[in-house]
């Protein structure tokens, strides 16, 4: 099945500071999609992205489609407490044309811990 | 708009017991995803539904573990005979409309004793 390594695991960042992280695949898809969890929640939408070479803002993030269709990054500016949580980037491959698609792949996830 | 409701929220079960979770869409959502998530890893899809019909179970083990999404009421994950490694937390996911991005409830947290 197809695999996303996502890099890197974890990040210790001053306040302040700008974060990246990014997602490689094996494989390819037609659609990009990062979600932030924070603990004891479920995976909250950040950005999507559906076509090769898109580059998506929302606020302070900045997320962009890989050429190849086989990665993605994040960038978070100027980070604030709250950023605080994990970070997950997923792929999609199928939306089907009555309505619907396949399930999501998830990388692991990078953990953002601020330090004070 | 309410989005994806899931209850309940913890599940304590002792193991050869059954667990049953249940997922309420977002409102105008036909769609419904089961994820598995085990402690510092990623979500794990187990199976897609539409109203009365299974999708996609390609990530559904083959045994103990059911899904439903009858025309009334809310989808039902069923994980029947429990043991100690089905202990998880379980997302329930819903899609619509033309880009079907999929939305995630809160969870269920199953710990088997």
């Amino acid at each position: 099945g197809q695999q996303l390594n996502q890099s890197p695991q974890s990040m210790f960042i001053q306040e302040g500071e700008d974060v990246s992280m990014n997602c490689t695949s094996s494989s390819i898809f037609n659609t990009w999609l990062w979600y932030k969890q924070d603990p004891g929640e479920g995976p909250v939408l950040l950005i999507a992205l559906y076509k090769a070479g898109e580059l998506t803002s929302n606020g302070r993030l900045t997320a962009q489609f890989g050429i190849t269709r086989k990665d993605s990054f994040l960038n978070i500016s100027a980070s604030i407490p709250s950023d605080v949580g994990i970070y997950f980037c997923a792929g999609q491959l199928v939306v089907y044309s009555g309505g619907g698609a396949d399930g999501l792949t998830f990388g692991k996830g990078t953990h953002l811990i601020i330090q004070p | 708009n309410a989005g994806v409701m899931q209850n309940p929220r913890h599940l304590v079960r002792r193991r050869g017991q059954e667990a049953r979770l249940r997922c309420s869409p977002m409102k105008g959502h036909s769609h419904v995803y089961w994820y598995r998530q085990l402690p510092e890893e990623g979500l794990k899809f187990m199976v897609y539904l539409q109203k009365e019909n299974i999708i996609d179970e390609s990530g559904m083990p083959k045994e103990r573990f059911s899904a439903e999404f009858p025309k009334e009421g809310p989808s039902i994950l069923r994980i029947q005979q429990v043991v100690r490694g089905d202990s998880a937390a379980y997302f329930c996911a819903s899609s619509g409309g033309q880009r079907n991005i999929q939305y995630f409830g809160a969870g269920t947290r199953l710990s088997v004793l």
